[in-house]
């Protein structure tokens, strides 16, 4: 059974750098065809994908906020994400995610999701 | 990038009901990578379908999905109380970063 779980702090003031860790189980990010993600959703808002690393250590970044996120494989088990200059806008649920190329079309999709959580941006 | 309009923004209908949900993608999806999640308050999403109409591992029948090109649609045939919450359609493919839709709440 695949199951993540986000922890991290609670409240970060602005400018701080927030640091998210994703603990995993039930497999592993050296297996081939293996990513994990990182998603977003402000309170009563859309989701925003933030960023992405493969098995083999390629990243993306979502365009908006490349400048100030960072995804890195941590232990065989972890994944961190970092964000820098943190406001108030960027309070909200974080979500990892553990992606696979779907079997139809091969792009990779975030199949099973952690619980969240909830990072309040506040001086 | 690739933004995708949700409608409505909220339906409301009863038990037993068919809810058809929309979502348009403002370019064409060519391998139709689309996908569906539901997500109940409190809770992480959880995805229904992918390749626009594949339903995804335990996902019960009465969710179907449809549409290629730049027009999708979610029907779930008969409503059950516990499909009451938001859907959020998902572009997932192509060069363009993932993107959700703003969401359609599906209220009682």
């Amino acid at each position: 059974q695949i199951t993540l779980r986000e922890s991290g702090p609670a409240l970060v003031k602005p400018t701080e750098t927030l640091t998210l860790t994703c603990t995993f189980s039930g497999f592993s990010l050296s297996y081939s065809g293996v990513a994990v993600g990182w998603f977003r959703q402000p309170p009563g808002k859309a989701l925003e994908w933030l960023a992405l690393v493969y098995w083999d250590d390629d990243k993306k970044y979502s365009p908006s906020l490349r400048t100030r996120v960072s995804i890195t494989k941590g232990s065989s088990n972890h994944v961190v994400l970092t964000m820098n200059n943190m406001n108030r806008v960027d309070t909200g649920t974080y979500y990892c995610a553990y992606f696979v190329p779907e079997p139809v079309s091969g792009y990779y999709l975030g199949d099973v999701w952690g619980q969240g959580a909830l990072v309040t941006v506040s001086s | 990038d690739i933004v995708l309009t949700q409608s409505p923004g909220t339906l409301s209908l009863s038990p037993g009901q068919r809810a058809t949900l929309s979502c348009r993608a403002s370019q064409t999806l060519s391998s139709n990578y689309l996908a569906w999640y539901q997500q109940k308050p409190g809770q992480a999403p959880r995805l229904l379908i992918y390749g626009a109409s594949n339903r995804a591992t335990g996902i019960p029948d009465r969710f179907t999905g449809r549409g290629s090109g730049t027009d999708f649609t979610l029907t779930i045939s008969r409503l059950e109380p516990e499909d009451f919450a938001v859907y959020y359609c998902h572009q997932y493919g192509g060069l363009s970063p993932y993107s959700f839709g703003r969401g359609t709440r599906l209220d009682i």
